[in-house]
């Protein structure tokens, strides 16, 4: 199975901040990458598939990139609902794994 | 509100439980399905694929030969039928439709809110 490695785990930041979450696969899964963002009690919400491109109606402060084993998700300016928990997953090989989470809390 | 799952509850060790997840949208039938779970704090995990057409199914090892997905799609639902249960399995399941194309643009674009199955004695 493909694992994906997170990082960080827990992400301290502020309104108006610039954040990137890392996500690492075992092995590579060219880009076939998705991000998605869960609030508390719901249920996850698709962000960017194709490991760049970005799901219609998600604010554009939202970007991704990467390809091979290596990814980011990139917020440029975190907005109040954005402190969630973030996943990323691969869809290349089944099954089709989740990263681990990163929790983007209040600093 | 497009996926609706159904089915929760509190089932003893051993049991067994269905859920459902209809589709009140125009476009079930020419989606693979998913089952994905997340146990109490914890993160996501895939469970089970159905192909559009019910003809392809894939499942976690960790539900393989006890937990089966199936569909019917004149009735617009999924299934995921749940035997022999273990406390490991309490979790919220959610349905998911995948996109499926050619290529990475493959995504889950749409979940249902999810349901909580909870194995206990």
């Amino acid at each position: 199975d493909i694992q994906l490695t997170q990082s960080p785990s827990l992400l301290p930041a502020s309104v108006g901040d610039r954040v990137i979450i890392t996500c690492r696969a075992s092995q590579g899964i060219s880009t076939y990458l998705a991000w998605y963002r869960q609030e508390p009690g719901k249920a996850p919400e698709l962000l960017i598939y194709a490991a760049s491109t970005l799901q219609t109606g998600v604010p554009s402060r939202f970007s991704g990139s990467g390809s091979g084993t290596e990814f980011t998700l990139t917020i440029s300016s975190l907005q109040p609902g954005d402190f969630a928990t973030y996943y990323c997953q691969q869809l290349n090989f089944y099954p089709f794994t989740f990263g681990g989470g990163t929790k983007v809390e209040i600093k | 509100v497009q996926l609706v799952e159904s089915g929760a509850g509190v089932v003893q060790p051993g049991r067994s439980l269905r859920l459902s997840c209809e589709d009140s949208g125009l476009t079930f039938s020419v989606h693979a399905m998913h089952w994905v779970r997340q146990a109490p704090g914890q993160g996501l995990e895939w469970v089970a694929v159905i192909s559009y057409d019910g003809n392809y199914k894939n499942h976690a090892d960790s539900v393989k030969g006890r937990f089966t997905i199936s569909r019917d799609n004149p009735k617009n639902t999924l299934y995921l039928q749940m035997n022999s249960l273990r406390p490991e399995d309490t979790a919220v399941y959610y349905c998911a439709r995948e996109i499926t194309v050619a290529g990475p643009d493959r995504r889950f674009d749409t979940w249902g809110q999810g349901t909580l199955v909870t194995v206990s004695s």
